[in-house]
């Protein structure tokens, strides 16, 4: 059974950091794109980033370009999330998922890390 | 940035068909590339429900069908059902934005 758990969110304050992980069990963690999404509370579901399978290629989302690092360990089967410099408006829900990338979709889904960013 | 348009929400009576609708555009489902559809009960992640325009993972009942034509695509639910309640979400992929994955603007349904 696919299983993705993260961890690591929490409340920061504005202009902090904090690093998001997601471990994963189940399937051959190297095999596959990962990505993170994100949903600001009552909001809508928001892509942030995507790596390869070997790391050799990372997408963003505009609003996090230069801020967010996202990586991955497929000795350790995780991924992960460096935000940096964050915002009141990257509070939100983050969510990792296994991408099937032929389909553009994404098939399995953590539970979410709530990251909350306030004075 | 949502790029694809849903209705914020949509309702009907137990036992009924509701249809969501999912309006993108020629750099993303009028691309050519797929439609996904996700389902998020209340306090819980998203869940796959619908693949590649049509295609039910394993699991997820036939009362959901999805479909595809031009810059759009839909989903049905027949013979509603009080656990349909939800939210739902279309996702596509779009061209004009690097590495770029584009969600709808999402639906509640509502089960009167």
């Amino acid at each position: 059974e696919v299983q993705l758990v993260e961890s690591g969110g929490g409340l920061v304050q504005p202009g902090g950091s904090l690093r998001l992980s997601c471990a994963a069990s189940g399937y051959t963690f190297s095999s596959y794109w990962m990505s993170w999404v994100r949903q600001a509370p009552g909001k809508g579901l928001e892509w942030v980033a995507s790596i390869k399978q070997d790391g050799s290629e990372k997408y963003y989302v505009d609003s996090v370009k230069g801020r967010f690092t996202i990586s991955r360990d497929n000795a350790k089967k995780s991924l992960y999330l460096q935000m940096n410099s964050l915002r009141a408006e990257d509070t939100a829900v983050y969510y990792c998922a296994r991408v099937i990338s032929g389909s553009f979709l994404f098939d399995h889904w953590g539970q979410g890390a709530l990251v909350t960013v306030s004075s | 940035q949502s790029v694809l348009t849903q209705p914020p929400s949509v309702s009907g009576a137990p036992g009924q068909r509701v249809t969501i609708s999912c309006t993108g555009s020629s750099s993303n489902i009028g691309a050519g590339y797929d439609v996904h559809w996700y389902q998020q009960l209340p306090g819980t992640a998203p869940k796959l429900l619908i693949h590649g325009n049509s295609n039910r993972p394993s699991g997820v009942p036939d009362r959901f069908s999805g479909s595809k034509s031009g810059t759009s695509a839909s989903l049905a639910i027949t013979g509603l059902q009080a656990e349909d309640e939800a939210d739902y979400y279309c996702q596509s992929y779009d061209s004009s934005l690097s590495g770029s994955y584009v969600f709808g603007t999402g639906t509640k349904v509502t089960v009167l």
